[in-house]
């Protein structure tokens, strides 16, 4: 069974601060790893996948097999970062999404 | 395209109701995804659809709910009779069945049980 874990639930940084928020997971094959984001009032939308190796808004996120992670980051958080982001793994044959609980980011003036 | 278009937007209904929501997904897109969103278990799937067919319903709380997908071009999730623990935003996303995928999401529909 594949799994997508969030350990924060919430996170609050400075604006201009670092900002990694952890996302771990479970799958015994080669996963799909994408982060979504949620900003307020709007629809949930896809921020990055690991496949493409880029940065997103000042986002990256590297998938790490050895310890089964895919933590997003951005050396400088801003204001209009805060959002809900949503870790979130796809089963190659399933093609189907399982998402994270998630992590709601808050970055203060 | 408009992307995933989801109604009603909220619903409020008193318990013992019936409910349904409606997920028109994006043209071409051959695989369907419900969602219910919660403060306390984030974001669960309840159903996927690929070509119209029902592949996952593992997700699916209880037999009080159901979905149905007749074409591509329509989905429904029914809660009968809807409990108060019912109370959550629901979404609906489609994604293409090709190379990697992304799930595009309706805008949700936000349910209250009364």
């Amino acid at each position: 069974a594949q799994r997508v874990t969030q350990p924060e639930k919430l996170l609050s940084v400075f604006k201009g601060a670092p900002v990694e928020l952890k996302c771990n997971y479970s799958y015994s094959g080669s996963p799909e790893l994408f982060w979504y984001v949620q900003y307020s009032r709007q629809r949930l939308q896809l921020l990055l996948r690991h496949i493409s190796r880029e940065s997103i808004k000042g986002f990256t996120a590297d998938l790490n097999k050895g310890e089964t992670s895919f933590h997003l980051k951005k050396p400088f958080a801003q204001e209009e970062d805060s959002a809900m982001y949503y870790c979130a793994l796809s089963s190659g044959s399933a093609r189907q999404l399982t998402f994270g609980s998630g992590t709601q980011l808050t970055v203060l003036p | 395209d408009a992307g995933v278009i989801q109604s009603p937007r909220h619903e409020v209904t008193e318990m013992g109701q019936e409910v349904t929501l409606r997920c028109k997904p994006i043209s071409g897109h051959n695989s369907l995804f419900w969602y219910r969103q919660t403060m306390m278990r984030g974001l669960e799937l309840l159903i996927y659809f690929n070509n119209n067919v029902p592949i996952d319903d593992s997700g699916m709380p209880e037999d009080r709910f159901s979905a149905k997908m007749p074409n591509a071009s329509f989905s429904t999730l029914k809660i009968q009779p809807s409990e108060p623990r019912d109370s959550a935003v629901y979404f609906c996303a489609s994604s293409e069945d090709r190379g990697l995928t992304e799930a595009f999401f309706g805008q949700g529909t936000r349910l209250t049980v009364v």
